[in-house]
Order: C-alpha cells, then sequence, then structure tokens
C-alpha cells in the first residue's frame, strides 16, 4: 500500500542532544511538509519542500533542519537550539500539481520528549 | 490565504446528524474548501473537499451555499468512533500551503 511512514513513533531527547525524525513516502508525491502539533493546538508548520534539493522555512523553523535529497525522503532534524521540542510531529506529502484535488497525506505522527 | 473560523467543540449523541460550519468570508475564485479529521495521536485525515454546491462521499457531505463564504460539514449518524478534531481548510490547492487551525472537536456521547 502507498503511504507516509514515520518514524520512531515515540522518541526520547537529552537536553543539547540532536534527534533526526525520519519521514519517507512512496505515494510519488513531488511535496513534502512537516507540522508540530501541542496538546489542544492545531497544526504548525515547519518546513516544507515542494522539489527534491528545494525547501523552504515554514511559521516555526527556528531550532529545526531538513534536508530533501531524494524525492521520497524529508528527514527533520530537531536540535539543541529548539527551546521546547516536546511534541508531536507530523509529516505530510502533497501531489503538488493541479492534476490532484485530495489534498494531503499525513503519516502516522512521531511523539518526542525531552527527559 | 483564507482564514477560517469554526466552533472550537461540539457534542452529539450517537445516531444523530452532525453538522459543523465553517465561514470563510474572504475566499478567493481559486480556492477550494477541504475538511479532515484527526483521531488523538494520528495524523489528520482527507474526508471531504468541495469546490461549489454539494458534494457528497460515503462518509460525510459538504455543502457550500452561492456566495461560498462558508460551507458546513454533514455527518449522518454518528457513532462513538467520529470523536476527532475537524479541520476547515480553504485555499488554491496548487498552490498554497496548507494551515490548520485548532479545529472543532467533536464529542459524540452514547
Amino acid at each position: 500500500d502507498g503511504g507516509i511512514t514515520q518514524s520512531p513513533k515515540y522518541l526520547f531527547r537529552k537536553e543539547g542532544q540532536n534527534v533526526t525524525l525520519s519521514c519517507e513516502q512512496n505515494l510519488n508525491h513531488d511535496a513534502m511538509y512537516w507540522y508540530r502539533q501541542d496538546p489542544g493546538q492545531g497544526l504548525r508548520l515547519i518546513y516544507y519542500s515542494q522539489i527534491v534539493n528545494d525547501f523552504q522555512k515554514g511559521d516555526i523553523a527556528e531550532g529545526y533542519s531538513v534536508s530533501r535529497e531524494k524525492k521520497e525522503s524529508f528527514p527533520l532534524t530537531v536540535t539543541s537550539a529548539q527551546k521546547n521540542p516536546t511534541a508531536f510531529y507530523l509529516c505530510a506529502s502533497s501531489i503538488g500539481t493541479a492534476e490532484s484535488n485530495y489534498g494531503y497525506t499525513f503519516g502516522s505522527g512521531t511523539r518526542l520528549t525531552v527527559v | 490565504l483564507a482564514k477560517t473560523t469554526q466552533p472550537i467543540s461540539m457534542d452529539s449523541y450517537e445516531g444523530q446528524e452532525v453538522n459543523i460550519t465553517c465561514s470563510h468570508n474572504n475566499i478567493a475564485t481559486n480556492d477550494y474548501i477541504t475538511w479532515y479529521q484527526q483521531f488523538p495521536s494520528q495524523g489528520p485525515r482527507f474526508i471531504i473537499q468541495g469546490y461549489k454546491t454539494k458534494v457528497t462521499n460515503e462518509v460525510a457531505s459538504l455543502f457550500i451555499p452561492a456566495d461560498r463564504k462558508s460551507s458546513t460539514l454533514s455527518l449522518p449518524r454518528v457513532s462513538l468512533s467520529d470523536t476527532a478534531v475537524y479541520y476547515c481548510l480553504v485555499g488554491d490547492i496548487r498552490s498554497y500551503i496548507p494551515t490548520f487551525g485548532r479545529g472543532t472537536s467533536l464529542i459524540v456521547h452514547p
């Protein structure tokens, strides 16, 4: 089945550590996104990429970094500069062209906790 | 990007029809209206999308008046498993980056 796979499902980070969240899709989608969700809140955009080797900052990019070396993969690194990283992280993808009206496909998320 | 307003929460009972309305007064000509459903600790899931009038699928119906300044998601005969957060998104699907507000938290009671 086609879809988006996020790993790990749960991740614990010590203060001062960098951690990388994985996001892989086999939908052949051009665009990929990373969102952060805090309890009782909506989703906030961290970074997005509309094509390989290109990405743009979203609303809350500080303390995060991404890469897009392959169409299928869009890993997110939470750096030590992110002061409050405990949250639920969601990756999404979309075709990115006018041919699809069906919006965005999301992964099942990674819950990051700072210990 | 069109700003949307929807109720923070709603309560219903099993078997009832639920209607969630979203206001989007500054919707643009190329904008579509899309609704997503999110269960706790999961990613949002596409429910339905429309441009005007009425759209129906196996899960829900979407009603859009002629002026397109609002839309109503209708869930027929809800069950406990419909308890979730519902998001209304408005934008040009070809070019916009989706912005998810707080959505509407629907709680279905036995």
